[in-house]
């Protein structure tokens, strides 16, 4: 099963808003609400920012919203803020297995 | 403090094996399905397999089916990975994390293991 896709690269000015999309199929993103949202820094670990396409873990920023149309998912960051540069990865159910997005290069101008 | 620890990563010739480790702390691993995802120097996440609590239920990603087996020692709160067969397509950072909804909440550190002649 192919990668979800990602826009390889993203950028916005520090307190505008950038959107992340992640299109899938009615296997992945479209059957299941099962789209998760990664940050990762250089060398380090990525770290969970949205859960089951919408939901925010404890400690994530409220800038962070994630939503989902169809076949395609969206991580929107809000009030960019130069912490928020990373990469970002989507990530959907596919029945008894995970996929990732190929990733996205967020970049704050 | 929630801890995932890995180990076990490093230079391996092709066709090799090695048995990756990740020890657990600070959350009750034995409820948890526990997961490895792999990352290739300069690449993307790829998910690699995963486990139930019980370890009765496995699934792999299909380029590792038959030569990775995942398990775990729930009295010990350790996860394992043993991956034989190695090519150089198997080069990557080796996480392990927790799974919670089909989400991975808590990551180690990750290992590396480099296939090289």
């Amino acid at each position: 099963q192919s990668a979800l896709t990602q826009p390889p690269s993203a950028s916005g000015s520090p307190g505008q808003s950038v959107t992340i999309s992640c299109t899938g199929t009615n296997s992945d993103v479209g059957g299941y609400n099962y789209v998760s949202w990664y940050q990762q820094h250089p060398g380090k670990a990525p770290k969970l920012m949205i859960y089951e396409v919408s939901k925010r873990p404890s400690g994530v920023p409220d800038r962070f919203s994630g939503s989902k149309s169809g076949n395609t998912a969206s991580l929107t960051v809000s009030g960019l803020q130069a912490e928020d540069e990373a990469d970002y990865y989507c990530s959907s159910y596919a029945g008894s297995k995970v996929i990732f997005g190929g990733g996205t290069k967020l970049t704050v101008l | 403090e929630v801890q995932l620890v890995e180990s076990g990563g490093g230079l391996v010739q092709p066709g090799g094996s090695l048995r990756l480790s990740c020890v657990a702390s600070g959350f009750t691993f034995s409820r948890d399905w526990m997961t490895w995802v792999r990352q290739a120097p300069g690449q993307g996440l790829e998910w690699v397999a995963n486990i139930k609590p019980d370890g009765s239920e496995k699934y792999y990603v299909d380029s590792v089916k038959g030569r990775f087996t995942i398990s775990r020692d729930n009295a010990k709160s350790s996860l394992y990975l043993q991956v034989n067969s190695l090519t150089a397509e198997d080069t990557a950072v080796y996480y392990c994390a927790r799974e919670a909804a089909v989400a991975f909440d808590i990551w180690g550190h990750g290992t590396m293991v480099t296939v090289s002649s």
